[in-house]
């Protein structure tokens, strides 16, 4: 059962940038039908799905974050990565990596989710 | 984007009690509809795909049904480790969106 993980700072000052990643465990993120993706949870604004990535290296971005959000992946280490610059506090939410299958686009698989809160 | 709604957005109900939650869609999705569970604490956790298609390993309680811009989860017979909060999300098309959660707590 493959499992995921999340990292990165708790604390980010605002206008910075927000650095996380996950690390894929009990299997490979070099499957050609999966996606792995970014998703967050504040209490304004609930669950908001931010994107996804594919090994391969194909990304998608939700609108609202054009601009400001980044995907990437590094299979050697069998992680993918979020990066947001210029965070305000409306950015502040527990952060969780998923995966869907293609074309089916539900999530079975979360990591735990990792809070950052943007503050000064 | 498909704007997603849910009722109620919190009940309480006893141990063994039925429970119906009700998700709403602005736009036909067909029955590209998936429903989580979040307990408090933890991630969410799919129960069902597909409108009404179980995950490995879930209950036989848990039941979907619904298609178009209706769709409902039943609980049939609640047990302790029930008492959650339950999010629909829709998986038509990009953007995927989720509704805004029923909170089930006891009675």
């Amino acid at each position: 059962q493959v499992e995921l993980q999340e990292s990165g700072p708790r604390l980010v000052k605002p206008w910075e940038t927000l650095s996380l990643t996950c690390t894929v465990s009990s299997g490979s993120i070099k499957l050609d039908d999966y996606y792995w993706d970014w998703i967050r949870q504040s209490p304004g604004k609930g669950l908001e799905w931010l994107g996804n990535i594919h090994f391969s290296g194909k990304t998608y971005y939700i609108s609202s974050l054009e601009g400001r959000v980044t995907m990437s992946v590094d299979t050697s280490k069998n992680q993918f990565s979020l990066k947001l610059t210029s965070v305000t506090a409306a950015d502040t939410a527990i952060y969780y990596c998923a995966r869907h299958p293609e074309a089916k686009n539900w999530f079975d698989a979360w990591g735990q989710g990792t809070p950052v809160t943007v503050s000064s | 984007d498909i704007q997603m709604t849910q009722s109620p957005s919190s009940l309480s109900e006893s141990v063994g009690g039925r429970v119906i939650i009700t998700c709403r869609t602005s736009e036909t999705i067909s029955r590209s509809l998936s429903w989580y569970q979040q307990r408090p604490g933890k991630a969410p956790n799919l129960l069902i795909y597909g409108a009404s298609t179980l995950q490995s390993g879930v209950p036989s309680r848990f039941s979907g049904s619904g298609s178009g811009t209706e769709f409902t989860l039943t609980i049939s017979s609640l047990r302790p480790e029930d008492f959650a909060t339950y999010y629909c999300q829709q998986s038509y098309r990009t953007p995927f969106t989720f509704g805004p959660g029923t909170k089930v707590d006891v009675k």
